[in-house]
């Protein structure tokens, strides 16, 4: 079946502005999970979800970041105003359960690049 | 602090010999461990975990509790290794944590 697919693939935006990333699960996945990969940080967790709840938003750096999911599938990350510092890769995964004994398939990821 | 320390950025060996990719964590529970790969223009994905014992393309990692390690190897290295290598620890049967990376480089 169909991976994880993430919408846009890059996105080119101002400082300042508001933008939505978006993430389609894989079906019948019901954990869904928010990385950034950037220059000097590697892979940095950011939001865990099982079903529409955020057990561990642990991750995310600041209240600029948000993110829901809807219908136990799609998933937005919101970054309102952003800032050069959030240029970087978003990746979404998810997995069966959540549990560790269940492989996180990845998305290709959204570039965000803030001029 | 859960950590996933891979000490080595870049690492090239030649085609046919052993490679190893270094990967030390520290973790106050029993962590679970995993390798993921990403190639080139490719999504992340899961090379190998602890629990499974696997030997994955070649390549076996052993959690060696006492040093802290989960060194990735393999003995004879291929061209279609080469590609960005993550450790990963699992916290809480959830999020995942990273290292850095190390990207291996296998030389003709």
């Amino acid at each position: 079946g169909a991976g994880v697919s993430q919408s846009p693939s890059n996105k080119v935006t101002e400082k300042g502005k508001d933008v939505e990333l978006r993430c389609d699960p894989i079906s019948g996945h019901t954990a869904l999970y928010w990385y950034r990969q950037s220059l000097g940080q590697g892979l940095e967790f950011l939001i865990y979800f099982q079903g529409n709840s955020a057990p561990d938003k642990s991750g995310l750096p600041s209240d600029r970041f948000s993110a829901e999911r809807t219908g136990g599938s799609v998933s937005t990350l919101t970054i309102q105003r952003t800032q050069q510092e959030d240029s970087a890769v978003y990746l979404c995964a998810s997995s069966q359960t959540g549990g560790f004994y269940n492989e996180q398939f990845f998305g290709p990821g959204t570039r965000l690049t803030v001029l | 602090a859960q950590r996933v320390t891979q000490p080595e950025k870049l690492l090239s060996v030649f085609k046919g010999a052993p490679v190893e990719l270094k990967c030390n964590y520290s973790y106050s529970g029993s962590p679970e461990l995993f390798w993921y790969v990403q190639y080139s223009r490719q999504r992340l994905q899961l090379l190998l975990r602890h629990i499974s014992r696997e030997s994955i393309k070649g390549f076996t990692a052993d959690l060696n509790k006492g040093e802290t390690s989960f060194h990735l190897k393999k003995p004879f290295a291929q061209e279609e290794d080469s590609a960005m290598y993550y450790c990963a620890l699992s916290k809480g049967a959830q999020k995942l944590v990273f290292g850095q990376g190390t990207r291996l480089t296998i030389n003709p």
